[in-house]
């Protein structure tokens, strides 16, 4: 069974700083999708990144980076110049390839952006 | 595109009711999954539906049911409820296309907030 962790359950950065948050993951697939998650307080779901197992290349989305090692298992996030509104319940997300639809989710890293 | 619609957005029941809750897919989307939040729990898994029928399911008793209709909208049930059943219940719709290329993303609703008394 895949297993997801999230060792750090708070963090807080200065606004305009960079922040990198822990993801590792248990599984003996080969194929799979990793996904990062932020979850506001106004509780909705909104997707921040994603990586495709079979990609060395790390995802990039503006100012949010992933750092993808699959052979340590681990799928760190990174924010730089974090804003206020980057404060969130960030998840880390496994899924397997070929149609499972399932995502194994981490229980999260809260982060505070301080101004 | 619209996104992912939950109704009711808050729901108050008894010990023992029953309750559905529903969710509209974003348009075009074939796979609904249903998610359990709570504090102690995070996130779990409760089922995925694609073109009308389960294929996937979580670690969850046999009250917890779901279905899906033919224009992709899910409903998920939960009959006699209990105390530990309070809960946010999100969906997730994915356009799920054999092509792949990102169509396994999945894309949350606001949740439904379940409070059991």
């Amino acid at each position: 069974a895949q297993t997801v962790t999230q060792s750090q359950p708070e963090m807080s950065v200065q606004e305009a700083e960079t922040v990198t948050l822990s993801c590792t993951y248990d599984t003996s697939e080969n194929n799979y999708y990793l996904f990062w998650y932020k979850q506001p307080p106004s509780r909705q779901m909104i997707l921040v990144i994603r990586q495709e197992a079979y990609k060395q290349q790390n995802a990039t989305e503006n100012r949010f980076s992933v750092n993808f090692q699959k052979a340590a298992k681990s799928f760190s996030l990174k924010i730089s110049d974090s804003q206020l509104g980057d404060t969130a319940m960030y998840f880390c997300a496994f899924m397997k390839h070929g149609g499972t639809y399932k995502y194994i989710f981490g229980t999260g890293t809260r982060l505070k952006v301080l101004a | 595109k619209a996104g992912v619609t939950q109704t009711p957005r808050y729901l108050i029941k008894t010990r023992g009711q029953q309750v559905t809750l529903s969710c509209s897919p974003i348009s075009g989307h074939r796979s609904v999954s249903w998610y359990q939040q709570t504090p102690g729990q995070g996130l779990q898994f409760l089922f995925e539906y694609f073109s009308e029928t389960q294929r996937n399911k979580g670690n969850f008793p046999g009250r917890f049911s779901g279905r899906q209709f033919s224009n992709s909208r899910s409903e998920m049930n939960v009959s006699t409820l209990e105390l530990g059943d309070s809960a946010l219940y999100l969906c997730a719709s994915s356009l799920a296309a054999s092509s792949g290329g990102g169509s396994d993303t999945q894309y949350f609703g606001p949740g439904t907030r379940l409070t059991v008394l």
